[in-house]
Protein backbone atom coordinates (compact mmCIF):
# COMPACT_ATOMS: atom_id res chain seq x y z
CA UNK A 1 0.00 0.00 0.00
CA UNK A 2 1.51 3.09 -1.35
CA UNK A 3 -0.93 5.68 0.39
CA UNK A 4 -0.42 8.67 2.42
CA UNK A 5 -3.15 10.06 3.77
CA UNK A 6 -4.26 13.59 4.34
CA UNK A 7 -7.04 15.57 6.37
CA UNK A 8 -8.84 17.66 5.68
CA UNK A 9 -9.42 17.86 2.56
CA UNK A 10 -10.00 21.43 2.60
CA UNK A 11 -9.46 23.97 5.01
CA UNK A 12 -10.74 27.70 5.46
CA UNK A 13 -9.21 30.00 8.29
CA UNK A 14 -8.97 33.46 9.38
CA UNK A 15 -5.64 35.20 10.17
CA UNK A 16 -6.58 34.69 13.99
CA UNK A 17 -7.23 31.06 13.98
CA UNK A 18 -5.31 28.13 14.82
CA UNK A 19 -5.68 24.82 13.11
CA UNK A 20 -3.76 21.88 12.17
CA UNK A 21 -3.36 19.98 8.98
CA UNK A 22 -2.53 15.87 9.23
CA UNK A 23 -0.71 13.55 7.74
CA UNK A 24 -1.11 9.65 7.81
CA UNK A 25 1.22 6.56 6.46
CA UNK A 26 1.24 2.98 7.37
CA UNK A 27 4.05 1.63 5.46
CA UNK A 28 6.84 1.77 7.58
CA UNK A 29 8.08 4.63 6.23
CA UNK A 30 10.63 6.27 8.42
CA UNK A 31 11.15 10.32 6.92
CA UNK A 32 8.07 12.38 6.47
CA UNK A 33 7.92 15.36 4.57
CA UNK A 34 5.62 18.58 4.25
CA UNK A 35 5.43 20.42 0.96
CA UNK A 36 3.52 23.91 0.12
CA UNK A 37 2.54 23.97 -3.36
CA UNK A 38 1.27 27.33 -5.27
CA UNK A 39 -1.00 26.86 -8.53
CA UNK A 40 1.37 26.02 -11.66
CA UNK A 41 4.33 25.69 -9.44
CA UNK A 42 6.43 23.40 -8.02
CA UNK A 43 6.00 21.74 -4.55
CA UNK A 44 8.41 23.67 -2.40
CA UNK A 45 9.68 22.10 0.63
CA UNK A 46 9.35 23.04 3.92
CA UNK A 47 9.86 20.46 6.55
CA UNK A 48 11.40 17.02 6.62
CA UNK A 49 11.31 14.87 9.72
CA UNK A 50 13.39 11.33 9.81
CA UNK A 51 13.02 8.76 12.70
CA UNK A 52 10.42 11.21 14.25
CA UNK A 53 13.16 14.29 14.51
CA UNK A 54 13.26 17.08 12.44
CA UNK A 55 16.11 16.89 9.85
CA UNK A 56 15.33 19.90 7.72
CA UNK A 57 13.27 23.32 7.89
CA UNK A 58 13.41 25.61 4.83
CA UNK A 59 13.92 28.33 7.54
CA UNK A 60 9.87 28.06 7.02
CA UNK A 61 7.43 30.91 9.64
CA UNK A 62 7.22 30.37 13.02
CA UNK A 63 3.67 30.41 12.22
CA UNK A 64 4.26 26.76 11.15
CA UNK A 65 5.00 24.35 13.09
CA UNK A 66 5.21 20.93 12.84
CA UNK A 67 5.09 18.01 14.76
CA UNK A 68 5.62 14.16 14.58
CA UNK A 69 4.13 12.42 17.17
CA UNK A 70 4.83 8.93 16.17
CA UNK A 71 6.24 7.40 13.13
CA UNK A 72 2.98 6.76 10.95
CA UNK A 73 1.82 10.60 12.09
CA UNK A 74 2.95 13.73 10.84
CA UNK A 75 1.01 17.50 11.79
CA UNK A 76 1.11 21.03 10.78
CA UNK A 77 0.21 23.90 13.25
CA UNK A 78 -1.42 26.48 12.03
CA UNK A 79 -1.58 29.87 13.72
CA UNK A 80 -1.76 33.75 12.89
CA UNK A 81 -1.62 32.84 9.12
CA UNK A 82 -1.21 35.42 6.42
CA UNK A 83 -3.49 35.50 2.97
CA UNK A 84 -0.39 34.56 1.03
CA UNK A 85 -0.22 31.05 2.99
CA UNK A 86 -3.03 30.43 0.75
CA UNK A 87 -1.87 26.62 -1.02
CA UNK A 88 -2.03 23.32 -1.39
CA UNK A 89 -0.13 21.51 1.36
CA UNK A 90 1.21 18.49 0.34
CA UNK A 91 2.70 15.39 3.20
CA UNK A 92 5.29 13.01 1.45
CA UNK A 93 6.90 10.11 2.64
CA UNK A 94 10.06 7.65 2.30
CA UNK A 95 11.85 4.68 3.56
CA UNK A 96 14.64 6.73 4.82
CA UNK A 97 16.81 3.73 3.92
CA UNK A 98 18.76 4.07 0.89
CA UNK A 99 15.90 4.70 -1.20
CA UNK A 100 14.69 7.97 -1.96
CA UNK A 101 11.12 7.47 -3.41
CA UNK A 102 9.18 9.73 -2.04
CA UNK A 103 4.81 9.14 -2.19
CA UNK A 104 2.83 12.34 -1.80
CA UNK A 105 -0.30 12.44 -0.04
CA UNK A 106 -3.52 13.97 -1.98
CA UNK A 107 -2.68 17.46 0.11
CA UNK A 108 -5.15 19.77 2.10
CA UNK A 109 -6.26 23.22 0.48
CA UNK A 110 -5.39 26.14 2.32
CA UNK A 111 -7.48 29.55 1.81
CA UNK A 112 -6.17 31.92 4.59
CA UNK A 113 -8.99 34.82 4.39
CA UNK B 1 22.80 24.49 -3.83
CA UNK B 2 20.88 22.43 -6.58
CA UNK B 3 19.26 24.10 -9.24
CA UNK B 4 17.21 22.00 -11.94
CA UNK B 5 16.44 23.65 -15.37
CA UNK B 6 12.87 21.87 -16.88
CA UNK B 7 11.82 22.42 -20.61
CA UNK B 8 9.70 23.27 -22.30
CA UNK B 9 7.39 24.91 -19.63
CA UNK B 10 4.17 23.62 -22.25
CA UNK B 11 3.87 20.83 -24.88
CA UNK B 12 1.68 20.10 -27.00
CA UNK B 13 1.37 16.63 -28.87
CA UNK B 14 -1.00 14.89 -31.21
CA UNK B 15 -2.44 11.41 -29.92
CA UNK B 16 -0.17 8.76 -30.69
CA UNK B 17 3.19 11.18 -31.21
CA UNK B 18 5.83 11.38 -28.90
CA UNK B 19 6.69 13.72 -26.13
CA UNK B 20 10.05 14.68 -24.63
CA UNK B 21 10.68 17.18 -21.44
CA UNK B 22 13.94 17.48 -20.78
CA UNK B 23 16.00 18.80 -17.67
CA UNK B 24 19.43 20.07 -16.22
CA UNK B 25 21.07 20.09 -13.00
CA UNK B 26 24.00 22.26 -11.73
CA UNK B 27 25.16 19.80 -8.84
CA UNK B 28 27.42 17.21 -10.08
CA UNK B 29 27.04 14.77 -7.15
CA UNK B 30 22.85 14.60 -7.27
CA UNK B 31 22.23 10.44 -7.88
CA UNK B 32 18.67 10.48 -7.92
CA UNK B 33 15.97 11.46 -10.38
CA UNK B 34 12.61 11.29 -10.00
CA UNK B 35 9.71 12.25 -12.40
CA UNK B 36 6.44 13.22 -11.30
CA UNK B 37 2.92 13.82 -13.09
CA UNK B 38 0.60 15.49 -11.45
CA UNK B 39 -2.89 15.81 -12.77
CA UNK B 40 -5.64 18.95 -12.01
CA UNK B 41 -6.15 18.87 -8.39
CA UNK B 42 -4.50 15.76 -8.08
CA UNK B 43 -1.46 15.00 -5.57
CA UNK B 44 2.39 14.17 -7.50
CA UNK B 45 2.49 11.07 -8.68
CA UNK B 46 5.63 9.26 -9.01
CA UNK B 47 6.17 7.78 -12.32
CA UNK B 48 9.86 6.81 -13.28
CA UNK B 49 12.76 7.61 -11.22
CA UNK B 50 16.74 7.11 -12.38
CA UNK B 51 20.07 6.45 -10.34
CA UNK B 52 23.27 7.91 -11.54
CA UNK B 53 24.91 4.73 -11.88
CA UNK B 54 22.17 3.65 -14.78
CA UNK B 55 21.94 5.46 -18.16
CA UNK B 56 18.41 4.17 -18.99
CA UNK B 57 15.06 3.09 -17.82
CA UNK B 58 12.13 2.00 -19.33
CA UNK B 59 8.15 1.28 -17.89
CA UNK B 60 6.05 0.61 -21.27
CA UNK B 61 5.47 3.56 -22.40
CA UNK B 62 7.68 5.96 -20.51
CA UNK B 63 11.91 6.28 -20.05
CA UNK B 64 13.98 8.17 -18.74
CA UNK B 65 17.48 8.74 -19.97
CA UNK B 66 20.17 10.35 -17.91
CA UNK B 67 23.42 12.11 -18.96
CA UNK B 68 25.80 12.73 -15.98
CA UNK B 69 28.91 14.04 -18.11
CA UNK B 70 26.57 16.64 -19.63
CA UNK B 71 24.15 17.09 -15.91
CA UNK B 72 20.70 16.77 -17.88
CA UNK B 73 17.88 13.65 -18.07
CA UNK B 74 14.85 13.26 -19.74
CA UNK B 75 11.70 12.06 -20.02
CA UNK B 76 10.09 10.04 -23.10
CA UNK B 77 6.53 9.31 -23.71
CA UNK B 78 5.90 7.52 -27.12
CA UNK B 79 2.36 6.93 -27.92
CA UNK B 80 0.65 9.31 -26.19
CA UNK B 81 -2.94 9.19 -24.99
CA UNK B 82 -5.48 12.16 -23.63
CA UNK B 83 -5.15 10.63 -20.22
CA UNK B 84 -1.16 11.51 -20.39
CA UNK B 85 -2.24 15.11 -20.12
CA UNK B 86 -0.88 16.52 -17.08
CA UNK B 87 1.72 18.93 -15.03
CA UNK B 88 5.04 17.12 -14.94
CA UNK B 89 7.87 17.80 -12.98
CA UNK B 90 11.82 16.31 -12.76
CA UNK B 91 13.61 16.61 -9.47
CA UNK B 92 16.99 15.61 -8.59
CA UNK B 93 18.40 14.39 -5.15
CA UNK B 94 21.46 15.41 -3.71
CA UNK B 95 24.70 12.81 -3.16
CA UNK B 96 25.75 13.61 0.24
CA UNK B 97 22.54 12.82 1.43
CA UNK B 98 23.74 12.77 4.96
CA UNK B 99 21.08 13.94 7.70
CA UNK B 100 21.18 16.96 6.88
CA UNK B 101 20.25 16.70 2.72
CA UNK B 102 18.06 13.21 2.74
CA UNK B 103 14.96 13.57 1.13
CA UNK B 104 16.05 17.15 -0.03
CA UNK B 105 14.33 16.56 -3.49
CA UNK B 106 14.69 20.23 -5.78
CA UNK B 107 12.42 20.49 -8.46
CA UNK B 108 12.09 22.16 -11.92
CA UNK B 109 9.77 24.51 -12.61
CA UNK B 110 6.99 21.81 -14.62
CA UNK B 111 5.71 21.08 -17.99
CA UNK B 112 2.08 21.58 -18.73
CA UNK B 113 1.42 18.34 -21.37
CA UNK B 114 -1.82 18.63 -23.25
CA UNK B 115 -2.23 15.67 -25.53
CA UNK B 116 -5.06 16.46 -28.36
CA UNK B 117 -7.10 13.77 -29.34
Amino acid sequence: DTEVTQTPKHLVMGMTNKKSLKCEQHMGHRAMYWYKQKAKKPPELMFVYSYEKLSINESVPSRFSPECPNSSLLNLHLHALQPEDSALYLCASSSNRGFYEQYFGPGTRLTVT
Amino acid sequence: GENVEQHPSTLSVQEGDSAVIKCTYSDSASNYFPWYKQELGKRPQLIIDIRSNVGEKKDQRIAVTLNKTAKHFSLHITETQPEDSAVYFCAAHPGNAGGTSYGKLTFGQGTILTVHP
